[in-house]
């Protein structure tokens, strides 16, 4: 099992819409989480993290903590054609030194005109 | 402006020839990470240092080494490259801490022939 899954997509939305994109850990000592996305031939910037169970909103996005289901996703409010791009979820296991984090694969979100 | 500089954005070198790839940060960064990044498998971390001259290896270390004299920079050496280490290459650091955010550089494209 992998540590960290992503479904890879292409995930498509109409513009407006909310764009929903889920990612499973196994590790249920990890702390927190987060969300990069990752333009083409681009490097990964965060979007955001989170780390309380519950919703964590900035702006059009939310990110979402279930820590019992070992389960974390992130909402894209009012999706745009700039949000088109490769998200990859990324956990911390809390495991050796310094924070070690393991990512996704990524899901390829599609914003459509 | 925070910063992760790779030494080169392109990169070809012949099977078998001792390749270095270097990194530096300007934001005084404890954390310095190595990944290599492939179609459908992800960011998969191949070693990370916490520390000057520590360091822990990743999830594929075989056939890569390491290198941190310095607190800003981390060199990845490829001993004898292979064509299956043709892949982008991308540098990370981040403070210590649970929540810290993850700063990348612009990634090496590394081709071996």
């Amino acid at each position: 099992q992998k540590e960290v899954e992503q479904n890879s997509g292409p995930l498509s939305v109409p513009e407006g819409a909310i764009a929903s994109l889920n990612c499973t850990y196994s590790d249920r000592g990890s702390q927190s989480f987060f969300w990069y996305r990752q333009y083409s031939g681009k490097s990964p910037e965060l979007i955001m993290f989170i780390y309380s169970n519950g919703d964590k909103e900035d702006g059009r996005f939310t990110a979402q903590l279930n820590k019992a289901s070992q389960y974390v996703s992130l909402l894209i409010r009012d999706s745009q054609p700039s949000d088109s791009a490769t998200y990859l979820c990324a956990v911390n296991p809390l495991t050796g030194g310094g924070n070690k984090l393991t990512f996704g694969t990524g899901t390829q979100l599609k914003v459509e005109l | 402006d925070v910063k992760v500089t790779q030494s080169s954005r392109y990169l070809v070198k012949r099977t078998g020839e001792k390749v270095f790839l270097e990194c530096v940060q300007d934001m005084d960064h404890e954390n310095m990470f190595w990944y290599r990044q492939d179609p459908g498998l992800g960011l998969r971390l191949i070693y990370f240092s916490y520390d000057v001259k520590m360091k822990e290896k990743g999830d594929i270390p075989e056939g890569y080494s390491v290198s941190r004299e310095k607190k800003e920079r981390f060199s990845l050496i490829l001993e004898s490259a292979s064509t299956n280490q043709t892949s982008m290459y991308l540098c990370a650091s981040s403070t210590r801490g649970l929540n810290t955010e993850a700063f990348f550089g612009q990634g090496t494209r590394l081709t071996v022939v």
